[in-house]
């Protein structure tokens, strides 16, 4: 069985500021994790993915995810936050098998102010 | 850069209606799904779709759901008598390989 858990629901930020959301995971497989982005009235965009190669993986708009499996954790992190990065963020894990579902987090709110 | 296309983008319809959701994945995609999210919870997966037919659902995806490729390029979820617990923003995805696209999403409102 594969679950994501994601520690923050909604996380503030300063603008030019780091941004860390965390993530960690449970799967009886070599998981493949995503990190998702939705921002209002938007269907889903694909920031990075982790399919066992390098273990840092980067992503679009300056975002790159770690995979830890010591630590069962796949954080995101950006040096420094944009008005634009604001938006709900979903962490999700799978199998790496074609055709195989999902499982996403609940999601975590990114806020950042100037 | 190629996108999955889903119609109509917010519907309204009455408790007991039957309502189709359309979904146009890529030309290349094999494996299409369905997922949804109630508002303020979790994206939820209903259903995949290989070859013609369900390859995996979820517990979510029961007697009232029902999915089907009609004519090689649209795929379609129908709920057949929709109630207020549907309403909820449907996605649909495709995948060739592996590497998900996500269409836009419909935004069901059952009143």
């Amino acid at each position: 069985a594969q679950s994501v858990t994601q520690l923050d629901s909604h996380v503030s930020v300063s603008e030019g500021t780091p941004v860390l959301l965390r993530c960690n995971y449970s799967s009886s497989y070599s998981p493949s994790l995503f990190w998702y982005v939705q921002h209002p009235n938007k269907g889903l965009q694909l920031l990075l993915k982790y399919t066992s190669a390098a273990t840092l993986v980067k992503g679009i708009n300056g975002f790159e995810a770690e995979f830890k499996k010591s630590e069962t954790s796949f954080h995101l992190t950006k040096p420094s936050a944009h008005m634009s990065d604001a938006a709900e963020y979903f962490c999700v894990v799978s199998t790496n098998q074609a055709g195989t579902a999902l499982i996403f987090g609940k999601g975590t709110t990114l806020s950042v102010s100037s | 850069e190629p996108e999955v296309t889903q119609t109509p983008s917010h519907q309204v319809t009455q408790m007991g209606q039957e309502v189709i959701l359309r979904c146009v994945p890529i030309s290349n995609h094999l494996y299409f799904y369905w997922y949804r999210q109630i508002l303020g919870q979790k994206v939820e997966f209903l259903v995949s779709f290989y070859n013609n037919e369900i390859s995996e659902k979820s517990e979510i995806f029961d007697d009232q759901f029902s999915v089907e490729r009609p004519d090689g390029s649209n795929f379609t979820l129908k709920i057949r008598s929709t109630k207020l617990e549907d309403s909820a923003m449907y996605f649909c995805a495709g995948t060739a390989n592996y590497g998900y696209t996500f269409g836009s999403g419909t935004r069901l409102t059952v009143v």
